[in-house]
């Protein structure tokens, strides 16, 4: 299995416009997540899936973010529109069970 | 609110010596709990982990050991080696407290392990 794939795995953009970042799971994987990495706060998660169904999107910042997994297969974190305070590293991860997460290579945008 | 504590941003030792990373955790509703290691310009991944129900756990040079008591767990590495130098982060899990934390992770915010050759 190629694990957890994500893209773009660099991204600059320039601050109001909108940015999309991909992950694909772990085929088999019934839980994603999409976390964010920064200096002050650490692993941050913005929202969980399980089957496909958000479960606990509490750690969205803000109305700017949502996130989609319209099938087992993929799903997409959006920021429209983009500041740049969201620069940081993005993390997609999936997971069989609670136990372990495996994580996606990161995605690491910066907001100019 | 910061659940799960990592106080000391970095530890530098040296090959050979044993490597202590501390994390505390103050929600009393953890039940277990993991560390994750992570490369540069890669994404984070499992190392070991620990139920609630144990003390210790051992996997080769690894040894995490759990103190409930005073919401303390503590990662050993023994021996040290250089290929060990990464950010190691320490992680926490609600099992069974209901509602949208099964199956969520709470992080720490990492502590970087230099070991020098």
């Amino acid at each position: 299995d190629a694990g957890v794939i994500q893209s773009p795995r660099h991204e600059v953009t320039e601050m109001g416009q909108e940015v999309t970042l991909r992950c694909k799971p772990i085929s088999g994987h019934d839980y994603l997540f999409w976390y964010r990495q920064t200096m002050m706060r650490g692993l941050e998660l913005l929202i969980y899936f399980n089957n496909n169904v958000p479960i606990d999107d509490s750690g969205m910042p803000e109305d700017r973010f949502s996130a989609k997994m319209p099938n087992a297969s993929f799903s997409t974190l959006k920021i429209q529109p983009s500041e740049p305070r969201d620069s940081a590293v993005y993390f997609c991860a999936s997971a069989k069970t609670y136990n372990e997460q495996f994580f996606g290579p990161g995605t690491r945008l910066t907001v100019l | 609110d910061q659940q799960v504590k990592q106080n000391s941003p970095s530890l530098s030792v040296q090959e050979g010596r044993i490597s202590i990373l501390n994390c505390d955790y103050t929600n009393s509703m953890f039940d277990y709990f993991l560390w994750y290691k992570k490369y540069p310009a890669e994404g984070p991944t499992f190392l070991i982990s620990i139920s609630s129900i144990k003390d210790k756990n051992e996997d080769g040079r690894f040894t995490v050991f759990l103190n409930k008591s005073a919401k303390h767990l503590s990662l050993h590495i023994v021996p040290s080696q250089p290929g060990d130098s990464a950010v190691y982060f320490c992680a926490a899990s609600a099992r069974y407290a209901g509602g949208t934390s099964y199956g969520k992770l709470t992080f720490g915010q990492g502590t970087i392990l230099t070991v020098h050759p």
